[in-house]
């Protein structure tokens, strides 16, 4: 069975620092993977996808990493804003239509 | 585009009562979902549709029936409600298998 982990649950960090948030998945067989953002009682956005066959992706300030021999994505944030504060969740597809997703990192950026 | 659209907002039921929560894209996108989320579980799939006339069960799908009779709906239909099915629901649409998948804002569901 497919299990996502993203650790840490939480992180706080000042305004203006880069940031990797990482995300372990514990089979390799995966479609894609996915990086979605979740404001506090609201949908999810997403961030980034990126294919099995692919290594990274890149959108303005926000690249994702992903090597699926060893099971790890990693989210990079750069120049961190109070804006990018947030929960971040991945998700890895396996079948047709299914996406395991993670617990999430929930990212405060401080002023 | 309005994207992926979710209603009710918000909802109150009473145990063993039934409702429909409703689901629609505008993107012509041919594979739509259902997922609730709880704390400390994460995102579930409960239904998932690969197209028209097309359904199947996802990770936890007892409790709920779909149909999709278009391309643009997909309803998710709570048959009796229970106590269980409190959570916040989200429905999502991508273009196909391994394309990028796009959230509705999602209903708060409460059961009593």
């Amino acid at each position: 069975k497919q299990e996502v982990t993203q650790i840490p649950a939480a992180l706080s960090v000042p305004e203006g620092e880069n940031l990797v948030l990482n995300c372990s998945f514990t089979d390799s067989a995966i479609y894609n993977l996915q990086w979605f953002r979740q404001d506090p009682g609201k949908g999810l956005t997403s961030l980034l996808l990126i294919q099995s066959s692919q290594r990274e992706q890149t959108s303005g300030r926000l690249n994702a990493s992903l090597d699926k021999s060893s099971g790890r994505s990693t989210l990079y944030i750069a120049a961190s804003q109070p804006g990018d504060s947030a929960t971040y969740l991945c998700a890895v597809r396996r079948g047709a239509q299914k996406l395991v997703f993670g617990q999430g990192t929930r990212l405060t950026i401080n002023p | 585009n309005a994207g992926v659209t979710q209603t009710p907002k918000f909802q109150v039921l009473k145990t063993g009562q039934s409702m429909t929560l409703q689901c629609a894209q505008d993107m012509n996108h041919e594979y739509m979902s259902w997922y609730r989320q709880d704390p400390g579980m994460g995102l579930r799939l409960i239904h998932y549709s690969v197209g028209a006339g097309i359904t199947d069960q996802g990770e936890v799908p007892n409790g709920y029936n779909v149909s999709r009779s278009t391309t643009e709906d997909f309803p998710l239909r709570l048959l009796s409600a229970a106590p269980s099915q409190t959570s916040v629901y989200f429905c999502a649409s991508n273009r196909g298998g391994g394309d990028e998948q796009f959230f509705g804002p999602g209903t708060r569901l409460t059961v009593l």
